[in-house]
């Protein structure tokens, strides 16, 4: 069975420019979380979808957004991008957003802003 | 929301029982201790996740203190590849599903 996926794995971006981040989550998983791991630092909350409605943010700005479509594959999209964005972005989806149970990570998709 | 403390390394002789030790003294009564390891910046990796009673799996034994206030991750032979930075984390199932992650423990496992 394929676990959690994620696309593109590497990308470089420049200041100012958008991206979007694509995550496949586990089958028959329909929540779905993002979260922001910069060098040296454990990961940070971004946001978590549960039936594609949004269930949580974290203290991340406006420039940062996400969606849940109904095959519950999710994007993180990322607007007017800085410096400080460089980072591993890893997705993590579970059955069900009650707990307990485990929350699978896929491998990341690592940005670099210039 | 309830936050982990952990050592920041540790070292462990291969073959012999690494304990990772974690203090969670503000964790709340429905929150969950999950163990995570990561390798070179690669996705995190599921290890065991416990509530109140100790837990065991093919990979480690999770003790949890009475009070919940602390636990204790246990390899129970390390192996080279498990080196990797371990962390503690508090799940939060309320209106949000989340992981709170600390800085975690950086263990290398020596020959």
């Amino acid at each position: 069975d394929a676990g959690v996926t994620q696309s593109p794995t590497h990308l470089i971006k420049t200041r100012g420019q958008h991206v979007t981040l694509r995550c496949s989550p586990i089958s028959g998983h329909k929540s779905v979380s993002w979260y922001q791991q910069v060098l040296g630092q454990g990961p940070q909350f971004i946001f978590q979808y549960y039936e594609k409605e949004e269930r949580g943010r974290g203290n991340f700005p406006d420039r940062f957004s996400a969606r849940q479509f109904p095959n519950y594959s999710s994007e993180l999209n990322v607007n007017a991008l800085l410096l400080g964005d460089s980072a591993l972005y890893l997705c993590a989806s579970s059955s069900s957003p009650q707990g307990p149970g485990e929350l699978f990570f896929g491998e990341g998709s690592r940005l670099t802003v210039l | 929301d309830a936050k982990t403390t952990q050592p920041p390394s540790m070292d462990c002789a291969e073959g012999r029982a690494a304990n990772l030790p974690c203090n969670h003294s503000t964790i709340s009564g429905n929150e969950y201790v999950y163990w995570y390891r990561q390798i070179h910046s690669q996705g995190p990796q599921y290890i065991i996740h416990g509530l109140k009673n100790n837990e065991t799996n093919e990979m480690a034994s999770l003790i949890i203190t009475e009070d919940r206030k602390s636990s204790t991750l246990i390899l129970p032979h390390a192996t080279l590849r498990d080196t990797a930075v371990y962390y503690c984390i508090v799940r939060v199932v309320r209106n949000t599903d989340k992981l709170i992650f600390g800085t975690g423990t950086r263990l290398q496992v020596f020959p």
